[in-house]
């Protein structure tokens, strides 16, 4: 079946760095995306990854192992307004997405 | 950038009638419209899938019947959730494609109450 993992909730402090990992076993990989959703709010997109490696944007950066079934999302330089839930999904053989039951992130001061 | 507008962004309504969800593609032409639900606190979950002019794709345990979609155009898409019942209260967020790989544009969601 098709799996995707990551923690349900992760804390971390103003100012500080935050890992986000999300792991994966779909039938079939077209990329990988990380979402921010803000409670009753839809999903907003924050980076996509189909090679391996590094994407830096701004503070948010998102890593990709395709070998390994593994990505996660980078947050620098924290801010309260990044609370929120990280969605991680996959598209599928069929560019169908694939969600994560999302990680929420409490920041605090 | 791409806009989806989903309209209402809540609704209240009386067990046993239907409500109707709209997204409407802004800017672009969505070949594909993806319809999700999310209950608190979980991920989304795909309801159904349709292209432009066919018949919607739904995913197991999703009855047709009750959620009907039509995709009449390639600017909008409608979701109606027929004879409501309050266990159908949940958060649904429709996604349009323009059939890239990496092309999905969210709406804004609707919050459904059923009392």
């Amino acid at each position: 079946g098709q799996n995707i993992d990551q923690p349900t909730e992760m804390t971390a402090t103003e100012g500080a760095i935050v890992q986000i990992n999300c792991t994966y076993q779909t039938s079939g990989f077209n990329g990988l995306f990380w979402y921010q959703q803000h409670a009753g709010e839809a999903p907003t997109f924050l980076s996509y990854n189909v090679l391996d490696g590094l994407e830096e944007k701004g503070r948010f950066s998102s890593f990709l192992s395709r070998s390994k079934g593994y990505s996660y999302l980078l947050l620098k330089e924290l801010q309260m307004k990044d609370s929120a839930s990280y969605l991680c999904a996959v598209a599928d053989s069929n560019y169908q997405l694939i969600w994560g039951a999302g990680t929420k992130l409490i920041i605090k001061p | 950038g791409a806009v989806v507008s989903q309209h209402p962004s809540w609704v209240i309504c009386k067990s046993g009638t239907s409500v109707k969800i709209e997204c409407r593609s802004l800017d672009f032409q969505a070949t594909t419209m993806f319809w999700y639900r999310q209950f608190p606190k979980q991920s989304l979950m795909l309801m159904a899938t349709s292209n432009e002019g066919s018949k919607a794709t739904y995913e197991q345990g999703v009855e047709k019947d009750k959620f009907l979609i039509n995709h009449a155009s390639l600017t909008l898409s409608t979701l109606t959730v027929t004879s409501a019942h309050p266990e159908d209260s949940s958060f649904y967020i429709c996604s349009a494609s323009r059939g890239t790989a990496t092309d999905y544009t969210f709406g804004s969601g609707t919050r459904l109450t059923v009392v």
